[in-house]
């Protein structure tokens, strides 16, 4: 089965950029039917969805974040990353990877399947 | 505010059985029959125990369920047992904008 490790910084300046790399294992990053994507999960609050990514390099991204946000795939270490820029305190939070199952045989799925541990960062100075 | 409404608390004895809502919109709920719901326990990940409105992994206890009608989802915990006890989230795919939205969470707590 499928597991996901998350790694990065775990504090981050204000107005810097969040970096995350999340290791997948166990599988392949170029399973047609997953992307992979990234959750949040603020202090004491409850889950948001960030993003999304296809191994061919195609994205989903959250509209609030669009234009601060870009994931990126490398096939050939079987990683995916988040980078979120111009960050503030409200981008602190535990961030998860996960594996985004979009299709399951011969139909169409949305579920996210396979979480990592998560990681949490903290934006302060 | 989250896209997806969920009652802040839920609870139960032993043996019980409970019901959780998620309530949405046409656009994400009620246009498509891709609800999830995860559980979450303190200081872990969450889990998946519910796809497509009621399909269970494998290793999800029976005691899960899921259903939807209209743009209202649930789920239902039958035989709560005190591992039960966790937050619960409901997830769906948003057709609106290609986005994945969340409820609130619904604390579950067992008597």
């Amino acid at each position: 089965q499928l597991q996901l490790q998350e790694s990065g910084p775990g504090l981050v300046k204000p107005s810097e950029t969040l970096s995350l790399t999340c290791t997948v294992s166990g599988g392949s990053i170029t399973n047609n039917n997953y992307y992979w994507g990234w959750i949040r999960q603020a202090p004491g609050k409850g889950l948001e969805w960030i993003g999304s990514i296809h191994f061919s390099g195609g994205t989903y991204y959250q509209s609030s974040l669009k234009n601060r946000l870009t994931e990126s795939v490398d096939t050939a270490k079987n990683q995916f990353f988040l980078k979120l820029t111009s960050v503030t305190a409200a981008d602190t939070a535990v961030y998860y990877c996960v594996s985004h199952r979009f299709r399951d045989g011969n139909f169409e799925t949305y579920y996210f399947d396979y979480w990592g541990q998560g990681a949490p960062v903290t934006v302060s100075s | 505010q989250s896209a997806l409404t969920q009652p802040p608390s839920a609870s139960g004895s032993p043996g019980q059985s409970v019901t959780i809502s998620c309530t949405g919109s046409s656009g994400d709920v009620g246009g498509y029959n891709y609800v999830s719901w995860y559980q979450q326990r303190p200081g872990k990940a969450p889990k998946l125990i519910i796809f497509d409105v009621s399909g269970r992994p494998s290793g999800v206890p029976v005691r899960f369920s899921g259903s939807k009608s209209g743009n209202t989802a649930s789920l239902t915990v039958s035989g709560l047992q005190a591992e039960d006890e966790a937050d619960y989230y409901c997830s769906s795919y948003s057709g609106i904008d290609n986005h994945w939205v969340f409820g609130g969470g619904t604390k579950l707590t067992v008597l």
